[in-house]
């Protein structure tokens, strides 16, 4: 079953704009990673933060982390039409090293 | 470096028969993971391996099993293929459960399994 859920569930932007997407999990985590997948392909790895960590950057990225909360967001600025797929959280937890997947936000950037 | 590859592509079965699906891991990493991602299921977690041993099972039938092999890729058998099987099959491969580090999974192209 999933565990987590994603919003908004799809956002359309103008080219340029920044965009945020939400993850909310239910049980504690050792580390938080966030996807992009591109028209049902494969997943690429975006970033990874773990739970001792709050903040993290990666180019375009920045992503958050409240434990508190159990929630994460993922900022992209400075969006590009390239950036149009579906993006998707996912943790993982004690020694099983699955991840579970959020429910994902299609994200639409028009040119 | 070349990353996770998976084949085939796509395989089209009818129901009742068997499906062999084949990841090969991204080079040194011993761990590999199967996702499915069927429509409006979303992806769930199938299958972990980890240096020749099943490590954890999600929450499927024992239709769904596999294998890794000593050069560490691995293989997904799906047997009396139902119609519901019809999915995107992901495999992931990360270092393996004692590199001590917060593990990232980097992910294949997928396999389209389509039951007739």
């Amino acid at each position: 079953s999933q565990q987590g859920e994603e919003d908004p569930q799809a956002l359309s932007i103008q080219e340029g704009e920044n965009a945020t997407m939400n993850c909310s999990y239910k049980t504690s985590i050792n580390n938080l990673q966030w996807y992009r997948q591109n028209s049902g392909r494969g997943l690429v790895h975006l970033i990874l933060i773990r739970s001792n960590e709050r903040e993290k950057h990666s180019g375009r990225l920045r992503v958050t982390l409240d434990t508190s909360k159990k929630s994460s967001s993922l900022l992209i600025t400075a969006s590009r039409a390239a950036d149009t797929a579906s993006y998707f959280c996912a943790t993982s937890g004690g020694a099983t090293n699955k991840l579970i997947f959020g429910t994902g936000t299609l994200l639409a950037v028009q040119p | 470096e070349a990353g996770v590859t998976q084949s085939p592509t796509h395989l089209i079965k009818t129901r009742g028969q068997q499906a062999t699906l084949r990841c090969s891991p991204i080079s040194g990493h011993t761990s590999v993971y199967w996702y499915q991602q069927a429509l409006g299921l979303g992806l769930q977690f199938l299958l972990w391996y980890d240096e020749g041993e099943e490590r954890n099972r999600g929450n499927f039938p024992p239709r769904f099993s596999g294998r890794q092999f000593p050069n560490y890729s691995s293989e997904l058998n799906v047997n009396a293929l139902e119609l519901e099987d019809s999915a995107l099959y992901l495999c992931a491969s990360s270092l393996g459960r004692t590199s001590g580090v917060a593990d990232t999974q980097y992910f294949g192209p997928g396999t389209r399994l389509t039951v007739l």
